[in-house]
Parts: structure tokens; sequence; C-alpha cells
């Protein structure tokens, strides 16, 4: 079984809808990440939680909220979803910085249209 | 501001032959880490190598090795004896310590790789 699961793995949504996107991991690291692709744009970091009680915006959260249910969860929502948010969104884990060196771990990744 | 440059947006390589991928950055930090990930036609992001910005030996992980440049601010990725397999696109990206309060793991946009048979 996959250590960063992403569920849906496509999903295909109408402007101003809500829609959730859902992380989980079996890898036990405490941090966690939402980004998304755009072609051309390399990935973007929109928000990262560093354990349950932590939530930090990144790069480009507007538009974007997420939740932390519990270590292994960690939930991005649009919460009126736009055709500009058409986009290949991952999750990522990492541990604590060991040694200088965080290496994050991709899930699959979510492909979301929004028409 | 932190930033990650990588200026060929694709290379072509015989199979066999090495590849050099071009990866600057611009930091002020004294502490960072580089790290290079490859991403196949199936879209799933695959860590490959990491160098950390005191680390005095180049990083190397089988046919991969990043060549580290710190007064150039380069961090090239060589891919010796290049396989099929190896086509993908290809990402560099930086993690920025923590001094000035802020975290950052940002990504260069990208090189897509095409091994030739």
């Amino acid at each position: 079984d996959a250590d960063v699961t992403q569920t849906p793995r496509n999903r295909i949504t109408k402007t101003g809808k809500r829609i959730m996107l859902e992380c989980s991991q079996t890898k036990g690291h405490d941090r966690m990440y939402w980004y998304r692709q755009d072609p051309g744009l390399g990935l973007r970091l929109i928000y990262y939680s560093f354990d349950v009680k932590d939530i930090n915006k990144g790069e480009i959260s507007d538009g974007y909220s997420v939740s932390r249910q519990a270590q292994a969860k960690f939930s991005l929502s649009l919460e009126s979803a736009i055709p500009n948010q058409t986009a290949l969104y991952f999750c990522a884990t990492s541990d604590r910085e060991t040694a200088g060196q965080e290496t994050q771990y991709f899930g699959p990744g979510t492909r979301l249209l929004v028409l | 501001a932190q930033k990650i440059t990588q200026t060929q947006p694709g290379m072509f390589v015989q199979e066999k032959e090495a590849v050099t991928l071009d990866c600057t950055y611009d930091t002020s930090d004294q502490s960072y880490g580089l790290f290079w990930y490859k991403q196949p036609s199936s879209g799933e992001m695959i860590f490959l190598i990491y160098q950390g910005s005191y680390d005095e030996q180049n990083a190397t992980e089988g046919r991969y090795s990043l060549n580290f440049q710190k007064a150039r601010k380069s961090a090239n990725l060589v891919i010796s004896a290049s396989q099929l397999g190896d086509s993908a696109m290809y990402f560099c990206a930086m993690r920025g310590f923590f001094t000035s309060g802020t975290y950052k793991y940002i990504f260069g946009t990208g090189t897509r790789l095409k091994v030739l048979a």
C-alpha cells in the first residue's frame, strides 16, 4: 500500500461548488503539505502543518482552507471553486529535520478540473 | 527572495550517455537544503537526491550525483548512463532554514528529459 494516499485521484466540478481533497499517510510523519502544480510554474505551496495543532499559510493560500484532523490526515478545501484552480494537487509529508535533511514524500496527486 | 531557476525546459540525451540538468538558486539563508525530484508521465513525485548547504562533498545516489557549487549558487543534477526509464520531468527544489522565521520549500519550473534509444 502507498505511504501517502490522496482521494479523489480525479475530480471535475463546477464553478462555485465546495470541494474537499483528502490526504492520508501511514509514514508516521508529523509534517504535511499541500501543493498545486500548474504547467510552466512548477509546484507552489498552499498550506503546511507541522503537527495537528499547527496550520500555516504557504505561498498561494487564497481561496483555500485546510484541516488537520489527525496526525495522518490533512484535507484541502476549495470553498467556492473557480476555473483558475484547475490544477494538479499534491499532498506531501516529511519527518522532523534529520541531520539537516527534510525530504518530502509525495502522494500520487489529484487532478482537479473546475468548469 | 528565495528562488530556484531551471533554464532548460527540455533536453534530449542518448541512452547510456551522461546528462546534466541545470539548477541555480538564490537565497540569503546560511543553512538550506537542495533537492531533486523526478516526475514521470504517471504524475507522481519521486525524491532523488539531497545536498545540504554545509555538506563539503557532492551528494551521490546510484546513477545520480549533485554537482554543488556554493559560490556560484548552482546545484546541477548529473545522471550517468542514461536509461529509457529516466525520461521524465525533473524538478530542483530548495528548503529554506528557519532563521528568518518563515518556512520555505520552493520548486523550480522543471526540465523535461527525453532519453533516446
